[in-house]
């Protein structure tokens, strides 16, 4: 069966931390794996990776995909209150018919000032 | 920026009633789904819709459930009997045609509320 999973469920961190978000996943014929942020509502998205070891930063955020580890790392640096959000992480893959997405349960950061 | 719009925010409903969950993909967008989440549960996908047609439905997706893009632009969900069970966040979501259309985008919800 194919699964994603994220670690930890739930951080609490200090405004001005460094924290790192963790996504493993078992799934055949991999295409991409992507970051999106929850806030309230709807999942926003942050990256897509395809290919491994190759970073993608947008600001003070960054993500790597591991293909050997099947796993990606998502690092916010500097944190700030606007960062608390879950962080969800979802896989999708070739074979079937459409691009559905098989998401992990997420991240719950929470930034306190 | 572009985004998914869905209708209403807030949907609660008696059991055994139909409802309808409308949605506005983005305007260029090809592949259109519909994805719910349980409370406190994952995001699970329902149902892929593409060229006026299903491409692919979860287990969750059973005969209660069905889909229409009535129009050029909307994209409705129906359920046709609601059970308590339905309760959850519904969130629709589209895609751009070509290589990177597992990039998804989701619009803000309707949370329906079975009593």
């Amino acid at each position: 069966e194919d699964k994603v999973v994220q670690s930890p469920l739930s951080l609490v961190v200090h405004e001005g931390d460094t924290v790192t978000l963790n996504c493993s996943y078992e799934v055949t014929n991999f295409r991409s794996l992507l970051w999106y942020k929850q806030e309230k509502k709807a999942p926003t998205f942050l990256f897509m990776l395809t290919s491994s070891g190759i970073e993608k930063k947008s600001g003070r955020l960054s993500s790597i995909l591991d293909k050997k580890e099947l796993s990606s790392i998502l690092n916010i640096t500097a944190t700030q209150t606007g960062d608390s959000a879950i962080y969800l992480c979802a896989v999708a893959f070739y074979g079937g018919a459409t691009n559905k997405l098989i998401f992990g349960t997420g991240t719950l950061l929470a930034v306190q000032p | 920026e572009p985004e998914v719009t869905q209708t209403p925010s807030h949907q609660v409903t008696q059991m055994g009633q139909e409802v309808i969950l409308r949605c506005v993909p983005i305007s260029n967008h090809l592949y259109f789904y519909w994805y719910r989440q349980i409370l406190g549960q994952k995001v699970e996908f329902l149902v892929s819709f593409y060229n006026n047609e299903i491409s692919e439905k979860s287990e969750i997706f059973d005969d209660q459930f069905s889909v229409e893009r009535p129009d050029g632009s909307n994209f409705t969900l129906k359920i046709r009997s609601t059970k308590l069970e339905d309760s959850a966040m519904y969130f629709c979501a589209s895609s751009v045609p070509g290589s990177a259309n597992e990039k998804l985008f989701f619009g803000s919800g309707t949370q329906l509320s079975v009593l």
